[in-house]
């Protein structure tokens, strides 16, 4: 166990719903970072928050939305989803806004649109 | 525009052996930090060894070592006595570090599919 939660583990939808990844990071952490992993982009960073601010913005669609909560778990919110966003959604946490050392990964979150 | 290459889409090797998986990076900055991660078939990430591009030094890790040639883009690592354990999937990642001290996360290569074989 890592120490970083992510919530569901799977999930299955249809083209066009929105759906929310929760977040709790690793005790202590104060960043989180979210990653897509899919067959044709392989690993993509999005979006990072470090304690409830956004910090950095990578390849993430203009209908996918982030937050960092005052509790530091953070929520990855998917809308109008199409067959290309079925992927492995991965929340990382690290203590500084530079993961220097590196992330601490979670176990993702399986996202099957169909 | 920021690039990984993994040359080798799939490696197997018997257990015991060394085995060498290939890394180059494109980048015009300076100030950096390189990765390789391990996704076993679990799925979970799983940090390897880390290298600061300022230090000239090869990073260790027990069984893992890296072969960092910084005038070549390169960042081997290298896996010795290998164990059946080993089998996953292998990235090689960068992160920029920006003038303000940030960074804008990791850059991952396409991953080598390690297998040891018994």
């Amino acid at each position: 166990d890592s120490g970083v939660t992510q919530t569901p583990k799977h999930l299955i939808t249809a083209t066009g719903q929105r759906v929310t990844l929760r977040c709790s990071p690793r005790s202590g952490d104060l960043s989180v970072y979210w990653y897509q992993q899919s067959l044709d982009q392989g690993l993509q960073f999005l979006i990072q928050y470090y304690n409830g601010e956004e910090r950095a913005k990578g390849n993430i669609l203009e209908r996918f939305s982030a937050q960092q909560f005052p509790d530091l778990h953070s929520e990855l919110n998917l809308s109008s989803l199409e067959l290309g966003d079925s992927a492995l959604y991965f929340c990382a946490s690290s203590l500084r806004p530079l993961a220097n050392y590196g992330y601490t990964f979670g176990s993702g979150t399986r996202l099957t649109v169909v | 525009a920021q690039t990984v290459t993994q040359s080798q889409p799939e490696m197997s090797v018997q257990e015991a052996e060394t085995v060498t998986l290939s890394c180059t990076y494109d980048t015009s900055e300076n100030n950096y930090y390189l990765f390789w991660y391990k996704q076993p078939p679990s799925r979970q990430m799983i940090l390897v060894i880390r290298q600061e591009a300022y230090k000239q030094q090869n990073a260790t890790e027990n069984r893992f070592s890296v072969n960092f040639q910084k005038a070549a883009k390169s960042f081997s690592l290298k896996i010795s006595d290998s164990q059946l354990g080993d089998t996953a999937m292998y990235f090689c990642a960068f992160m920029i570090v920006s003038s303000g001290g940030g960074a804008d996360g990791l850059t991952f290569g396409k991953g080598t599919h390690l297998i040891i074989q018994p």
